[in-house]
């Protein structure tokens, strides 16, 4: 296993669009997390599965904000009508119960225009 | 409201200068300690995990402790490599929550 894959690496979009960003954790791992980080700043919470539920969501996460993990493995999160705010790194993350840490992807960058 | 504090933002250091960089945190109920690491561009690295004052784990040049207010990054003889952004997180709250608390981190370079 390569670690928590991230995909894509970078995306530029118009204010307005839609965008989705998709993560593969670590197979043996049943936690799956999504956090987002400005630069300068430390990782700030978005939201958490166990397996396929979603059991945590930071009250950052607007209506505009979706994600999902439709059987427990990857993971999609979405935004729709994005807006400059929006800009930012936006990392996924996975562990397994009882697990010391997680282990982070590379991050998509999104910036919009 | 829990909070989660790094200093200094930023340090220089030379090659084989040690120092030691301060995560400070004001929590309910504290959980687990967590340093990470992070490259430009990329994604943090896990370093430590301590879970209860007077803990201390060690990694090649870095060493860190936990006190009940703070925890201690030490870097002994740091290497150019070292250079990256050490970040602080606390897991902390009811057994329900799975969340990190991040801090701003600390941007260490360390010179040749």
């Amino acid at each position: 296993d390569t670690g928590v894959s991230q995909d894509p690496r970078h995306k530029i979009t118009k204010r307005g669009q839609n965008v989705t960003f998709r993560c593969d954790p670590i197979s043996e791992h049943n936690r799956l997390y999504w956090y987002r980080q400005t630069l300068g700043q430390g990782p700030e919470f978005l939201t958490y599965f166990q397996n396929e539920a979603q059991l945590e969501k930071s009250r950052l996460l607007s209506d505009r904000f979706s994600a999902e993990r439709p059987k427990g493995s990857f993971s999609t999160l979405e935004i729709q009508r994005t807006e400059q705010g929006d800009s930012a790194m936006y990392l996924c993350a996975s562990s397994w119960t009882g697990g010391y840490g997680y282990t982070f992807g590379s991050g998509t960058r999104l910036t919009v225009v | 409201e829990d909070q989660v504090t790094q200093s200094p933002e930023a340090l220089r250091l030379q090659e084989g200068e040690s120092s030691s960089l301060n995560c400070s945190y004001t929590v309910s109920g504290l959980r687990g300690l967590f340093w990470y690491r992070q490259d430009p561009g990329k994604g943090p690295e896990f370093l430590f995990t301590l879970y209860s004052a007077g803990e201390e784990k060690e990694k090649e040049r870095l060493k860190a402790t936990l006190t009940k207010k703070e925890s201690f990054l030490h870097i002994t003889a740091p290497k150019p490599e070292d250079s990256a952004t050490y970040l602080c997180a606390v897991q902390a709250g009811t057994s329900g929550t799975y969340k990190y608390i991040f801090g701003t981190g600390t941007r260490l370079k360390v010179l040749a």
